[in-house]
């Protein structure tokens, strides 16, 4: 079985700082790695996916991906309060059709 | 507006009996998910339908019984509740029928068994 995991589980940054997430999946023949957001009392919202080596960027976020190392990576450039959530990390399985999800990041950005 | 709608927002339920989560989406996609968030826990697969038919189903109990009457609609009934069960369920959909596919989910149910 697939087993994602988080860190720091939570993050306090200021205004304006650079933002960094990181997961950990157990199996090579992981297939996508989505990051959602979640804020209280809603339902997670996807954010970006990446499948491929190397790095993917859009907008304020940049998601690198290391197979070899089993590591993903989130950072989002310019945080802002309106950024203050939990972050989860997500993997898909080839020929499955659920995605394991990780136990989060809360990051908050202080004004 | 929101486009998957889940019934009730909050549910308070006694040991031994029997809810029904509902879900409804209106985004046109023909997979539809159910997701479970324990407390302290991460977010947990429970069922994944295609065109109203069952493609996965990691949810170990028979108490879990999704039921889809129509394409867009996938409820969630629970018999014999017990307060583990107490987990906020969420309903999500997709566009296409393959795995890697982006999902949408609902504002969720937060099911409290006393």
């Amino acid at each position: 079985q697939e087993k994602v995991q988080q860190s720091p589980e939570s993050l306090i940054v200021p205004e304006g700082a650079m933002s960094s997430l990181n997961c950990t999946f157990s199996n090579s023949a992981s297939q996508s790695i989505w990051w959602y957001q979640q804020h209280p009392g809603k339902g997670p919202e996807a954010l970006i996916s990446i499948f491929s080596n190397g790095n993917k960027k859009e907008g304020r976020l940049t998601v690198y991906l290391n197979r070899a190392s089993l590591h993903v990576s989130l950072h989002i450039r310019d945080s802002q309060p309106s950024d203050s959530a939990v972050y989860l990390c997500a993997v898909s399985m080839g020929g499955s059709w659920q995605l394991i999800f990780g136990s989060g990041t809360q990051l908050t950005v202080m004004p | 507006d929101p486009k998957i709608i889940q019934k009730p927002k909050y549910l308070v339920a006694v040991t031994g009996s029997e809810k029904i989560l509902i879900c409804e989406q209106y985004l046109g996609h023909n997979a539809m998910y159910w997701y479970r968030q324990s407390a302290k826990k991460p977010l947990e697969f429970m069922f994944s339908y295609s065109y109203q038919k069952l493609m996965d189903n990691q949810t170990a109990s028979s108490r879990f019984q999704p039921q889809s009457s129509k394409k867009n609609h996938l409820d969630l009934q629970i018999t014999a509740l017990k307060p583990d069960d107490s987990a906020t369920y969420f309903c999500a959909s997709s566009q296409g029928t393959i795995s890697n596919e982006r999902l949408f989910f609902g504002h969720g149910t937060k099911l409290s068994v006393l």
